[in-house]
């Protein structure tokens, strides 16, 4: 059984600029949950994906995006990236939705410069 | 006031201690509780769930208390691998699925 995988690893991109990332998630799963977490912070649920289907939101801009594919592996676009963008981006993989446990994969650190 | 609230820490503690955490929400209509254990510059990883009728898995207790709106994490016979950051997550099921995490308890277990 292989864990949820994200890419890239890290991430370098200045203000403006637009970044896709993406996360596999673990075999089995339908559901990939993103999160933003800042340094010294807990994560920031940004949006669920069940199924192909956006199914919760947190606080966060349009310019936050995503699709989940037939596979349910994932993606989080932002676009016209902003200095506070700077975070570690996590995904979560789950085989159902709300009370199911939650697999994170390692993360994403972007900075924005 | 914050959704979900911890106390930062850290919580300094020798090797053996008992060691308790608490984390409020603010929600009533929230409905699942975990804690999840995150240690430096890696991913969150789940502790335990925590029920209406409190838990145990071998030295950590998890307990809900519904009507003061929070949950606790008890860790008996403190180790130094226990050091790490203790999140707590609250979810609200409703039309969608909005869990909230709080900033995190850190632990710091010493020789």
């Amino acid at each position: 059984e292989t864990g949820v995988t994200q890419s890239p690893t890290h991430l370098i991109k200045t203000r403006g600029q637009q970044v896709t990332l993406r996360c596999s998630s673990q075999s089995g799963h339908n559901t990939v949950s993103w999160y933003q977490q800042a340094l010294g912070q807990g994560p920031q649920f940004i949006f669920q994906y069940y199924r192909e289907e956006e199914n919760g939101r947190g606080n966060f801009p349009p310019r936050f995006s995503g699709l989940q594919f037939p596979n349910y592996s994932s993606e989080l676009n932002v676009n016209a990236l902003e200095l506070d963008d700077s975070a570690l981006y996590l995904c979560a993989s789950s085989s159902g939705q709300a009370q199911e446990t939650q697999y994170f994969g390692p993360g994403t650190r972007l900075l924005v410069l | 006031r914050k959704e979900v609230e911890q106390d930062p820490g850290p919580f300094n503690v020798p090797e053996g201690a008992t060691v308790a955490f608490n984390c409020t929400y603010s929600n009533s209509a929230s409905q699942s509780f975990f804690w999840y254990r995150q240690d430096c510059r890696k991913e969150p990883k789940l502790l335990m769930s925590v029920y209406s009728s409190g838990n145990e898995d071998g030295r950590f207790t998890a307990q809900l208390n519904r009507a003061s709106q929070y949950i606790s994490l008890l860790i008996r016979d403190s180790k130094l691998s226990d050091s790490a950051t203790y999140l707590c997550v609250v979810t609200i099921v409703g039309g969608s699925y909005i869990p909230t995490f709080g900033r995190g308890t850190s632990l710091i277990v010493h020789p």
